[in-house]
């Protein structure tokens, strides 16, 4: 079955970089979608179709995807960030909605 | 816009069936670009998809849970509903509904999660 894989764990200084990969065999070829989750609160869209945004998402946010990697991109990291991020997938094999295992960044 | 609420126990006894509600406003369950969607999270655990429904009643399931999952739709109150029958602890989880895109699958909006904890 398809598998989403994602580090445990990103840290990043506050106004750097911050980016989260999410691994998949030819993930190029799928639309990846991007969640944000606090501490106690549900999931947020925050990136789909691989680089669009929601209304309301800062430009802060933005997604690739080729090969077998996707990826989220955080620009000028703020506290307010921290946060779970998982990436999501359609698997047209299996007929299911997938998740990575979530990636926690924390703002140092 | 639109806003998506789940009701239901809180605490449900092994080997019994978990049942919950997912109530959506500021518009209509029976739009036609839209799946309506649970989703859980067990404690400190990711996401698992557990199913969806159309507004027309078509169904499609985890094939992990298939044979203990039911979704059910009630297009006059806008509302759609979970059953999960036998659960053990391992259902003990966050159980959210979400709205998802008929195309491309995203999820969004969420609603705000329920703790469904199975114990004796």
């Amino acid at each position: 079955s398809y598998v989403l894989t994602q580090p445990p764990s990103v840290s990043v200084a506050p106004g750097q970089t911050a980016r989260i990969t999410c691994g998949g065999n030819n993930i190029g070829s799928k639309s990846v979608h991007w969640y944000q989750q606090k501490p106690g609160q549900a999931p947020v869209l925050v990136v789909y179709d691989d680089s669009d945004r929601p209304s309301g998402i800062p430009e802060r946010f933005s997604g690739s995807n080729s090969g077998n990697t996707a990826t989220l991109t955080i620009s000028r990291v703020e506290a307010g960030d921290e946060a779970d991020y998982y990436c999501q997938v359609w698997d047209s094999s299996s007929d299911l909605s997938l998740f990575g295992g979530g990636t926690k960044l924390t703002v140092l | 816009q639109v806003q998506l609420q789940e009701s239901g126990p809180g605490l449900v006894k092994p080997s019994q069936t978990l049942s919950l509600t997912c109530t959506v406003s500021g518009g209509s369950i029976s739009s036609g670009d839209y799946y309506w969607s649970w989703i859980r999270q067990p404690p400190g655990k990711g996401l698992e998809w557990i199913g969806y429904i159309y507004y027309s009643g078509s169904t499609y399931y985890n094939p992990s849970l298939k044979s203990r999952v039911t979704i059910s739709v009630d297009t006059s109150k806008n509302q759609f509903s979970l059953k999960l029958s036998s659960v053990t602890a391992a259902d003990t989880a966050v159980y959210y509904c979400a709205r998802e895109s008929a195309t491309v699958n995203w999820f969004d909006p969420w609603g705000q999660g329920t703790l469904v904890t199975v114990s004796s």
